[in-house]
């Protein structure tokens, strides 16, 4: 079966750094995606990862590991604002967006 | 970017009303759309997935004849909860892909808060 893990929830430190895990098992890979979603509201997409190694996009990077299927969002210079949950998504051979349960991020002040 | 719109955000309405949410992809055309249901503080579940021009694919469990799906456009998928009772109070998220970007990511409208009184 196709199988997405990641915590499911995490604390940390405004000013810190955190980097949220997800592994994954699915029927093929076309790519692996990383949202954000804020309580109440729809999911917003983050990052996209279809090679191995690490994407950076201002505060947050995401890498891959193919091979591992292994990936981790990773959040610099943490603000409460980040708090919110981090869904792992992965696109399966047939397009299909496979979804983690999502992980509940906690910025502590 | 990519923008997905849909309405309403929030319906509030009696036990045995029909409702009817909208998801407009309005700057570019997506032959597949998806309706995502998340029950309060749980993971998004994804409820069918909508091809332009053809029956919707429902997940299983998903009663097809209580939740019925039309996508009769590529810019246009609905959804129409039949005879809603209080257990299908639930945030209601459309999802839809661009075709010209196979790889690209889902673009979310952002959601239907259904309450059913």
């Amino acid at each position: 079966g196709q199988n997405i893990d990641q915590p499911t929830e995490m604390t940390a430190t405004e000013g810190a750094i955190v980097q949220i895990n997800c592994t994954y098992q699915t029927s093929g890979f076309n790519g692996l995606f990383w949202y954000q979603q804020h309580a109440g509201e729809a999911p917003t997409f983050l990052s996209y990862n279809v090679l191995d190694g690490l994407e950076e996009k201002g505060r947050f990077s995401s890498f891959l590991s193919r091979s591992k299927g292994y990936s981790y969002l990773l959040l610099k210079e943490l603000q409460m604002k980040d708090s919110a949950s981090y869904l792992c998504a992965v696109m399966d051979s047939n397009y299909q967006l496979i979804w983690g349960a999502g992980t509940k991020l906690i910025i502590k002040p | 970017g990519a923008v997905v719109s849909q309405h309403p955000s929030w319906v509030i309405c009696k036990s045995g009303t029909s409702v009817k949410i909208e998801c407009r992809s309005l700057d570019f055309q997506a032959t597949t759309m998806f309706w995502y249901r998340q029950f309060p503080k749980q993971s998004l579940m994804l409820m069918a997935t909508s091809n332009e021009g053809s029956k919707a694919t429902y997940e299983q469990g998903v009663e097809k004849d209580k939740f019925l799906i039309n996508h009769a456009s590529l810019t246009l998928s609905t959804l129409t909860v039949t005879s809603a009772h209080p257990e299908d109070s639930s945030f209601y998220i459309c999802s839809a892909r661009d075709i010209k970007q196979g790889h690209q990511p889902q673009h979310f409208g952002d959601g239907t808060r259904l309450s059913i009184l």
